[in-house]
């Protein structure tokens, strides 16, 4: 079973443009969930989608944002763009929603903003 | 918001060495997980822990969930050099609403020196 898929991998953007990254889980999970990994505050939460719902969400600002689709492929947008979004972006897929599930994690976005 | 303490930030030991870390949290987690990072990847799965008092291995690794749920240690015996890289554990509440998100603590830095 092949496992979670990030693309792209690598991404460089400017201060102030906006970027996607997509995410696709591993086949018949369905709750995807993004994290932000960065030297200084580590791994992060930013969200959760179950069934194209937002059902978590981190304390970051709503320049974040994401969407699941209904084959359950996520993306993530960030809008007006900050040095400090440089970061690995990392997206995990799990089953369900129900009970504690294993999240798996895709290899990552690595952003860098000039 | 609910923090995890992981020790030590890094550990340099010579190959065929035991190794042990630790991470603490202030609050409960009813899963505790294990994950290995390598540079430029995501984070990899190495054991999950569902049951307080949970002993669980996987080869040269195991790891316990604490009876109080606010603790879990992860040993690994016999290093070798692929045992290289950083360390992650991870608490989730799990079971409904908003608790699916996993909270992660800063990582530990394992350098094995053949």
């Amino acid at each position: 079973k092949a496992g979670v898929t990030q693309t792209p991998r690598y991404l460089i953007k400017t201060r102030g443009q906006q970027v996607t990254l997509s995410c696709s889980p591993i086949s018949g999970h369905r709750s995807v969930s993004w994290y932000q990994q960065t030297p200084g505050q580590g791994l992060q939460f930013l969200f959760e989608y179950f069934s194209e719902t937002q059902r978590n969400k981190g304390n970051f600002p709503g320049r974040f944002s994401g969407r699941q689709f209904s084959n359950s492929r996520s993306e993530m947008n960030v809008s007006t763009l900050e040095l400090g979004d440089s970061a690995l972006y990392l997206c995990a897929s799990s089953q369900s929603s129900g009970g504690a599930k294993v999240q798996f994690f895709g290899p990552g976005t690595r952003l860098t903003v000039l | 918001g609910q923090q995890l303490n992981q020790s030590p930030q890094s550990m340099f030991i010579q190959e065929g060495e035991d190794v042990s870390m630790n991470c603490t949290s202030s609050s409960i987690f009813n899963t505790w997980l294990w994950y290995k990072q390598d540079p430029g990847e995501g984070p990899v799965l190495l054991i999950a822990l569902y049951k307080a008092g949970e002993l669980t291995s996987n080869g040269r690794l195991t790891a316990q969930f604490g009876i109080t749920r606010k603790d879990s240690f992860l040993n690994i015996s016999a290093s070798i050099p692929s045992d290289v890289g950083i360390y992650f554990c991870a608490g989730q509440l799990g079971s409904g609403g908003s608790n699916y998100k996993l909270t992660f603590g800063k990582g530990t830095l394992l350098t094995v020196n053949p």
